[in-house]
């Protein structure tokens, strides 16, 4: 069965940094394009970050420099290590799987989040 | 960056009825468009990608439709537990900058 599990979330000091885990059981992490989506009250859902099977990164312009996604094959684990945390980041993150459709038309990919874990709370407060 | 918005904010429905979702990008984004379905404390749940491609197991009352900047998702005979929030979602900026609509609730009438 595909499964996606995260852990790691919590409270923590604005200024901080935590790291979250996505534990991944079904298939293999590597072979997949792989998303970190967070779910805030101000903002709703925003995708934050992606890594391609590849193992290049991607970040929203909101974290760059202060988020890194990360997997660790051995664990077949994402991660996602959160620094300089503000009060904004504060929500539900949750890992997908992410999957690709090619549009010939516009002879590019449209991707889409396919699998979801049931996500993981950070609170960020003093 | 690609703004999404999505019509109504909200709507009741009573079971057996039809539900149009409209959803529309600041600009083209061809059929770069998915759909998903969010219940009270889960997850969202891929309901359609490529703007009218059905997920594996979605119910065939789901459907999509649109090109360009305006997109329809629509439910054809309601069902108690479709009651949940829908999230249109632009792939045309690359990952992770396509951005998701604000929500339609659809809940009971």
């Amino acid at each position: 069965e595909v499964q996606l599990v995260e852990s790691g979330g919590g409270l923590v000091q604005p200024g901080g940094s935590l790291r979250l885990s996505c534990a991944v059981s079904g298939f293999i992490v590597s072979n997949y394009d792989m998303s970190w989506v967070r779910q805030t009250l101000g903002k709703g859902l925003e995708w934050v970050s992606f890594i391609h099977t590849g193992g290049t990164p991607r970040y929203a312009d909101s974290v760059k420099g202060r988020f890194t996604i990360s997997r660790q094959n051995r664990k077949n684990t994402l991660y996602l290590e959160m620094a300089s945390l503000r009060h904004e980041d504060a929500g539900v993150y949750y890992c997908a799987r992410t999957r690709d459709s090619y549009t010939s038309d516009a002879n590019r990919n449209n991707y889409y989040m396919d699998v979801w874990g049931k996500g993981t709370t950070l609170i960020v407060s003093s | 960056d690609i703004q999404m918005t999505q019509s109504p904010s909200s709507l009741s429905a009573s079971v057996g009825d039809r539900v149009t979702i409209t959803c529309r990008a600041s600009q083209s984004i061809s059929i770069f468009l998915n759909w998903y379905q969010q219940k009270p404390g889960k997850a969202p749940h891929l309901l359609i990608y490529s703007a009218s491609t059905l997920h594996t197991g979605v119910p065939s009352r789901f459907s999509g439709s649109g090109s360009g900047t305006d997109f329809t998702l629509t439910i054809n005979g309601v069902q108690p537990e479709d009651f949940a929030t829908y999230y249109c979602q632009q792939s045309a900026s690359d990952p992770p900058r396509g951005t998701f609509g604000p929500g339609t609730k659809v809940d009971f009438k």
